[in-house]
């Protein structure tokens, strides 16, 4: 049973679209949220991450929301390109171990 | 600096059979961890070492062995493969300080037939 639970499946934008992907999680004991990136053939790549104390975090084109009382965080892709086209993994901490979700395939159609 | 090495990339097995993963990592990380990618499941944590000797078991460990004799080397052993054990296995490195995520290998193949 996941810890994390991450939507969509899979999505498809048009270049200059926003692609924004849902997590949610029970556990009130993980502390860090990373998302990760990864392309074909690829180990998973840390993309950006937050803590439970900010609500906001922004880097480049890419943006975590995070809403600590409903328990859900979620990543915006600002302005999407077809080198955004990857599988994308939400996670939760606890301690040195990572809870994943299921994962996110995105396509950016030019 | 390498990052994370994993060998080989590309497995096959027949049932039964037994193997072992090799993962190395120059960073002088010392977290270090096994992880299974299978379709429409993420990545689930398998075992994994906060140091050299010092090993233990993540969400889905049976049929798995893992030793940490040093900080470089965690290798991943396979008793007797099985075919749910056919998956993209990614070994994955962190330092202590300031924990800020994983770096990940490139991955192994691992088909059991």
């Amino acid at each position: 049973q996941q810890q994390v639970k991450q939507s969509p499946q899979s999505l498809i934008v048009q270049k200059g679209g926003i692609s924004i992907i849902n997590c949610a999680y029970e556990n009130t004991a993980f502390d860090y949220f990373p998302w990760y990136q990864q392309f074909p053939g690829k180990g998973p790549a840390l993309l950006i991450a937050i803590r439970p104390d900010v609500s906001e975090k922004k880097e480049g084109r890419f943006t975590i929301s995070f809403n600590k009382s409903a328990k859900q965080f979620s990543l915006h892709i600002m302005d999407s390109q077809p080198g955004d086209s990857a599988t994308y993994f939400c996670a939760a901490r606890t301690g040195y171990k990572l809870s994943f979700g299921a994962g996110t395939t995105v396509t950016v159609r030019a | 600096n390498a990052g994370v090495t994993q060998t080989p990339k590309f497995q096959v097995l027949k049932t039964g059979q037994s193997m072992t993963l090799q993962c190395a990592q120059d960073m002088n990380h010392e977290y270090m961890s096994w992880y299974r990618q299978d379709p429409g499941m993420g990545l689930r944590l398998i075992h994994y070492s906060v140091g050299a000797g010092i090993t233990d078991q993540g969400e889905v460990p049976n049929g798995y062995n893992v030793s940490r004799s040093t900080t470089e080397d965690f290798p991943l052993r396979l008793l007797s493969a099985a075919p749910s054990q056919t998956s993209v296995y990614f070994c994955a490195s962190s330092a202590q300080q300031g924990f800020i995520g994983y770096t990940f290998g490139s991955g192994t193949r691992l088909t059991v037939v």
